[in-house]
């Protein structure tokens, strides 16, 4: 079975600061890795994903994650933070090459960025 | 990518009544998805919606309590019955938007029972 674990539930950073949103997965075989990223009373919005080739994934509104399949993590990172990047970050994981095509997301980490 | 449209955005209902939840997603998808989030909290996936068989239930979910419909490749609705303040949450829908793995989400439905 999949599974995905966010093991911080707040992180605060100081706005121009780097970010990281940490990420592990557990999963058989190769995972199809996602970031989503919710504002007030919004749905979910797609950052980025991983599903072969490069580990540096590039997504939306300056992120990146990296893959690391030794340490299975796919940390959500942004050189410098905006303020307007508060907001709760989910990351998922689907199962390769199921025909259920289910994506499991993890508990939530709330990012706040202060001024 | 796919837009999901998701109605509707919020009720208040009363306990004993159902509520149905639909979508509609401006293209074809191949699988469709149901979620409840808690706000603030994780999503909980409750079912996949299969076009033209029925929904695959996750453990804790019963087709009873969440029935499910999938016409077309195109719409989805899911019911929330016998509804109590237990029930109280944010239903969200999901698509599986083609061969690049891409997965859109509804804005989803915030009920509240009383």
């Amino acid at each position: 079975a999949q599974s995905v674990a966010q093991p911080e539930d707040q992180v605060n950073v100081a706005e121009g600061n780097p970010l990281t949103v940490k990420c592990t997965y557990s999963v058989s075989g190769n995972p199809y890795l996602f970031w989503y990223v919710q504002y007030p009373n919004r749905g979910l919005q797609f950052l980025l994903k991983y599903i072969t080739g490069d580990n540096l994934v590039k997504g939306s509104y300056g992120f990146e994650a990296e893959f690391n399949k030794s340490q299975t993590s796919f940390h959500l990172k942004k050189p410098s933070a905006l303020v307007s990047d508060s907001a709760l970050y989910f990351c998922a994981v689907r199962a390769p090459y199921s025909s259920a095509s289910k994506i499991i997301f993890g508990s939530g980490t709330r990012l706040s960025i202060r001024p | 990518s796919a837009v999901i449209s998701q109605k509707p955005s919020r009720d208040i209902c009363q306990r004993g009544t159902s509520l149905t939840i639909q979508c509609q997603v401006d293209s074809q998808v191949t699988m469709m998805f149901w979620y409840r989030q808690q706000p603030g909290q994780s999503l909980t996936l409750i079912a996949t919606a299969n076009q033209g068989s029925e929904a695959t239930y996750e453990s804790g979910f019963v087709i009873d309590k969440f029935p499910i419909s999938r016409p077309n490749l195109t719409f989805s609705t899911l019911t929330v019955s016998n509804m109590s303040p237990e029930d109280s949450s944010i239903y969200l829908c999901s698509g599986r938007t083609g061969e690049n793995y891409g997965y859109t989400f509804g804005s989803g439905t915030r009920l509240t029972v009383v």
